[in-house]
């Protein structure tokens, strides 16, 4: 059973509109959620969450953890078409070096 | 700084094949990992370490070996390819305080038909 769970898995809008997309999780140990963007090559790191409720933001992205409901959402407003990519959600676990637990991503494709 | 480097880019091999992906960063991180990314799915964690002289299974390590001779090197070695080892193979690396911000290398696509 999947860790890390994306949704949707893909998404398909127009240039200026906002978008949310959702990331929920069920590990043993938490420590934080990333969010990754990844085009066309490798995942580069867009944020780490620990705390519930407390928006960390980057331009049009924002991205807010919700520790109770164990989920996390990334918002992206005014949506262009260099947003189009891969997000990836991942899952730190307490006591690991052993890297990050990734969701499957959800594919955004912004149209013009 | 060139940051996390891979080879080679592509690779195809037949069954039964051997292969070693390269990785070195300049970085000098001591935490350094291996990824496999499959069509549609996130990526999974084949192997870790930690420093050299130490490496420690990931999620899915069958089918593969890794060694970790100095701190810049990570190579993967896959001994006798099977078609289910076919994927986009990521190395990453990060400090050890920092396993949430990992930096990742361009990857390998390998085909094994």
């Amino acid at each position: 059973e999947d860790k890390v769970v994306q949704s949707p898995l893909s998404l398909v809008v127009h240039e200026g509109d906002t978008v949310t997309l959702n990331c929920s999780y069920e590990v043993t140990n938490f420590r934080s959620l990333l969010w990754y963007k990844q085009e066309k090559k490798a995942p580069t790191f867009l944020f780490m969450l620990t705390s519930s409720g407390i928006e960390k933001k980057s331009g049009r992205l924002s991205s807010i953890l919700d520790k109770k409901e164990l989920s996390s959402i990334l918002n992206i407003t005014a949506t262009q078409t260099g947003d189009s990519a891969i997000y990836l959600c991942a899952v730190e676990e307490k006591g690991g070096a052993d890297g990050l637990t990734f969701g499957k991503g959800t594919h955004l494709i912004i149209q013009p | 700084n060139a940051g996390v480097t891979q080879t080679p880019k592509f690779r195809i091999l037949k069954i039964g094949q051997s292969m070693t992906l390269q990785c070195t960063q300049d970085m000098n991180h001591n935490y350094m990992y291996w990824y496999r990314q499959d069509p549609g799915m996130g990526l999974k964690l084949i192997y870790y370490s930690v420093g050299a002289g130490i490496t420690d299974k990931g999620e899915v390590p069958n089918g593969y070996n890794v060694s970790r001779s100095t701190t810049e090197d990570f190579p993967l070695r896959l001994e006798l390819a099977a078609p289910s080892q076919t994927s986009v193979y990521f190395c990453a690396s990060s400090l050890p305080s920092r396993v949430h911000e990992q930096y990742f290398g361009p990857g390998t696509r390998l085909t094994v038909t």
